[in-house]
């Protein structure tokens, strides 16, 4: 059964931080990951999509793969209170489309 | 991204009463929609795999009796909970697949279901 495993949290950073959020999956033919962002009462919003090995940046967020130790991590430079969140790792690809989540890392950013 | 709606955002149903819950793809034509459930304090969990225009694939433990499904044309689905329990009191959410060389799911803002 595939699994994908969050650090559990929960974590808090002050404003102006770095916040740091890791994930590792289990099944090895992943082909690609994830990362959604989800307000308390709302529904999950993409926030980053990597599908090979290395870095990807995108304005404050950079996600990093690494498919021979089974890790994806997502890095939120200068953290904002408004990035207060559960971020949710996503992971898919190998033998079916289906999308398999993570349990959620909630993260606080403290003014 | 897509853009997703759903209908209604929030319903509350007495026991043993049905409910249905639309997912409209506002921007493109999808062929393929999926619907998720999420209990509190929990992640989401896949309950089926909409097709246009055939039946939906379900998920193990998920009854398909219970939970109807219909995707009937390339921008609506809709899930109908048949005959309510407190249990199923969740939210659910619906997601879009626009570009499946991607695997990029964008999901509908959720349907908050509560049967009393």
């Amino acid at each position: 059964q595939k699994e994908v495993e969050q650090n559990s949290g929960p974590l808090s950073v002050p404003e102006g931080a770095i916040a740091s959020l890791n994930c590792t999956y289990s099944d090895r033919g992943s082909q690609s990951f994830f990362w959604y962002r989800q307000y308390s009462g709302k529904s999950p919003e993409l926030i980053m999509s990597i599908y090979s090995n290395g870095d990807k940046e995108d304005g404050r967020f950079t996600a990093q793969l690494n498919k021979a130790s089974q890790y994806v991590s997502l890095l939120i430079r200068d953290s904002q209170p408004s990035d207060s969140a559960t971020y949710l790792c996503a992971v898919t690809g190998g033998s079916n489309y289906k999308l398999t989540f993570g349990k959620g890392t909630l993260l606080t950013v403290n003014p | 991204g897509a853009v997703v709606s759903q209908h209604p955002s929030r319903v509350i149903c007495k026991s043993g009463t049905s409910v249905k819950i639309e997912c409209r793809s506002l921007d493109f034509q999808a062929t393929t929609m999926f619907w998720y459930r999420q209990f509190p304090k929990q992640s989401l969990m896949l309950m089926a795999t909409s097709n246009e225009g055939s039946k939906a694939t379900y998920e193990q433990g998920v009854e398909k009796d219970k939970f109807l499904i219909n995707h009937a044309s390339l921008t609506l689905s809709t899930l109908t909970v048949t005959s309510a329990h407190p249990e199923d009191s969740s939210f659910y959410i619906c997601s879009v697949w626009p570009r499946q060389a991607t695997y990029e799911q964008y999901f509908g803002p959720g349907t908050r279901l509560t049967v009393t």
